[in-house]
């Protein structure tokens, strides 16, 4: 199946760091703006921000800002999130979403299939 | 931030219904907007962009319209497989929201 592939389910305990990858498989990504949106449990999609195709860096919601940091490797065709100071609403399934049409408005064509990260003590 | 706003929340139909799912911005997105169907577990899938555009691959019996703040995702004849929650998101300016979801059960 042509989707993003992503790293596997994570637990952590309140105040700790996560990260989480997104590699492109049978699709390209260098020339995309990849982004990445977040699902509480029963709830609805939340957009944290995205990372510029090649090395042009990363936007951040500004809800994250100072707590989230994007980076992508060219040389194999991935991407990262890193979210800082987790607590207990920060479980959620975490998705990296590529847009497909560069417009500079996003429509997010390929999904990966989702991390599951959880806070606990 | 833009707040996007899904109704209804539920709606029961049966196969070969005709539904239609209506999305309002809170402020002028022109036709920046999106559609996505999610079933339980799977991440969003892309069924309309910039408010009409079928994505390639996506049954013509999905249709969109509307422009400004007033959208809707019409399904032509349901189908078994329709059966999911659908989600409007806006493209106009970051950050980008999605609505609430509307999802479509089984009558």
């Amino acid at each position: 199946q042509v989707q993003p592939v992503q790293s596997g389910a994570e637990v952590k305990k309140p105040g700790a760091s996560v990260r989480v990858s997104c590699k492109a498989s049978g699709i390209t990504f260098s020339d995309y703006y990849i982004h990445w949106v977040r699902q509480a449990p029963g709830q609805g999609l939340e957009w944290m921000g995205y990372i510029r195709p090649k090395s042009r860096g990363p936007y951040y919601a500004q809800k994250f800002q100072g707590r989230v940091t994007m980076t992508r490797d060219t040389s194999t065709s991935t991407v990262y999130m890193e979210l800082s100071s987790l607590g207990y609403d920060d479980t959620a399934v975490y998705y990296c979403a590529r847009d497909g049409y560069n417009l500079g408005r996003p429509y997010f064509d390929y999904w990966g299939q989702g991390t599951l990260v959880t806070v606990s003590s | 931030d833009i707040q996007m706003t899904q109704s209804p929340s539920s709606v029961s139909a049966s196969v070969g219904d005709r539904v239609t799912i209506t999305c309002r911005a809170s402020q002028d997105i022109s036709n920046w907007l999106a559609w996505y169907q999610q079933r339980p577990g799977k991440a969003p899938k892309l069924l309309i962009y910039a408010a009409s555009n079928l994505q390639n691959g996506v049954p013509s019996r999905f249709s969109g319209g509307g422009s400004g703040t007033d959208f809707t995702l019409t399904i032509s004849s349901l189908q078994p497989e329709d059966f999911a929650t659908y989600r409007c998101q806006q493209a106009n300016s970051p950050p980008y929201t999605f609505g609430q979801g509307t999802n479509v059960e089984i009558k």
